[in-house]
This record gives structure tokens, sequence and C-alpha cells, in this order.
């Protein structure tokens, strides 16, 4: 089993749409969470940290559930320019980055 | 505030030269990081430093890859000699360890080994 998985999608969405994505991890020990998205030939970077309570970021909420160990990433009112792939992040232990291999998301006009 | 800052941002050259990458990591970040990405094997972590000590070399391909971090605000990723396969994006991400803190990516360097 891989440590961080996530769906590849893609998701195609049209506008305006609310699409999630999930990420589930299996190192149950793991403290720190992240979601990063990655436009195309272009840096991952950082969308937002995932807090225990939950966090959100204008059209953007993401939410963790140690129990069921995943995190989960909520995009409201979706845009042509939300269209990127998004890799869920986990910090096991020190330094360990552990990296989903992401998932591609298509907003259609 | 500048983020991480990587050089050259491409860099093509034939098999059998020496490529050298550099990376300015944001400053008072203690920690550095190289990673490779490929579409076959997505985001690699080649080399990792703390205080400018190397901790985790384990993703370092082989003999021909080498990393240095002679200071704070600077680090090189070396491959001696080049090959085709070599052919990849390379990242350098800073963050700042103690309290759980994200990495923050530079542009990356875009290597072609002809």
């Amino acid at each position: 089993r891989k440590e961080v998985e996530q769906d590849p999608g893609p998701f195609n969405v049209p506008e305006g749409a609310t699409v999630a994505f999930n990420c589930t991890y299996s190192n149950s020990a793991s403290q720190s969470f992240f979601w990063y998205r990655q436009d195309c030939r272009k840096e991952p970077k950082l969308l937002m940290s995932v807090y225990s309570s939950g966090n959100e970021d204008g059209r953007f909420t993401a939410q963790l559930n140690r129990a069921s160990q995943y995190i989960s990433l909520l995009i409201r009112d979706s845009k042509l320019s939300d269209s990127a792939t998004y890799l869920c992040v986990v910090l096991s232990g020190t330094y360990k980055y552990i990296f989903g291999t992401g998932t591609r998301l298509k907003v259609l006009a | 505030d500048a983020g991480v800052i990587q050089s050259p941002r491409h860099e093509v050259t034939e098999m059998g030269q020496e490529v050298t990458l550099r990376c300015k990591p944001i400053s008072g970040h203690n920690s550095l990081f190289w990673y490779r990405q490929t579409m076959m094997r997505g985001l690699e972590l080649l080399i990792y430093f703390n205080n400018n000590v190397p901790i985790d070399d384990s993703g370092m391909p082989e003999d021909r890859f080498s990393a240095k971090m002679p200071n704070a605000s600077f680090s090189t990723l070396k491959i001696q000699p080049s090959e085709p396969r070599d052919s990849a994006v390379y990242f350098c991400a800073s963050s700042f360890v103690q309290g759980n803190q994200p990495q923050h990516f530079g542009d990356g360097t875009r290597l072609s080994i002809l």
C-alpha cells in the first residue's frame, strides 16, 4: 500500500460546480498535512495547510479525519483557473514530506 | 520576501557533460530538499539537508549525483557524467522543519540531456 494515495482523476467539472478530492495516508502517526496545486510544467505551490479542526480559505475547505486517515479538499464555485493537479502531502516524521501522485482537475467552460 | 531561487531555469547539454544546478533557499529556513520530477516516476526526493548537513541521501540515484550545501543560503546538485535518463525537472524546496511547516518550492530547472 502506498503511504499516500490519491485518485488520479481527471475530474472534469463545469464552471461553478463544487468538487471534492480525498487523500488517504497509511502512517497513523503523521502530524501535518498540506494541499499543493501544480500547474503544467510549473512547481508545486502550497494551497493550504490542513488543521485538525478543518479550515477554510475562500472557496477552498480542507478537512482532516484522523480516525479514517484521510484528508479532503473541497472547492466551491470552481473557476477555469482552478484547473491543475492537486497534490496531497503528509509530513511523516521530522522531515519526510510524502507526496501523493496528484489528482487532475479540469474545469470546463 | 524572495522565495526559493533556482538556476538555471533550463539546461540542455550533451551526455557525458557535467551539470550543476543551484539553489538559494528562503532566508531563515533550516532545511533544504532536492527533488526530481518525471512523468513516469512523479516527484522523487533526492536528498535532504538540515542546518547545511546532509541527513538523507537515500534517494540519490547513483554516484554520478552529488549535492553540497556549503552555507545556509546556497546548495548545488551536480551530475557528472550526465546521461539522457537524467532528463527531468529538478526542484529545490526549503522549509523550517521544526513546527511542521510546509515546504516552498523553487521554479525548477528543466534539464535535457541529449
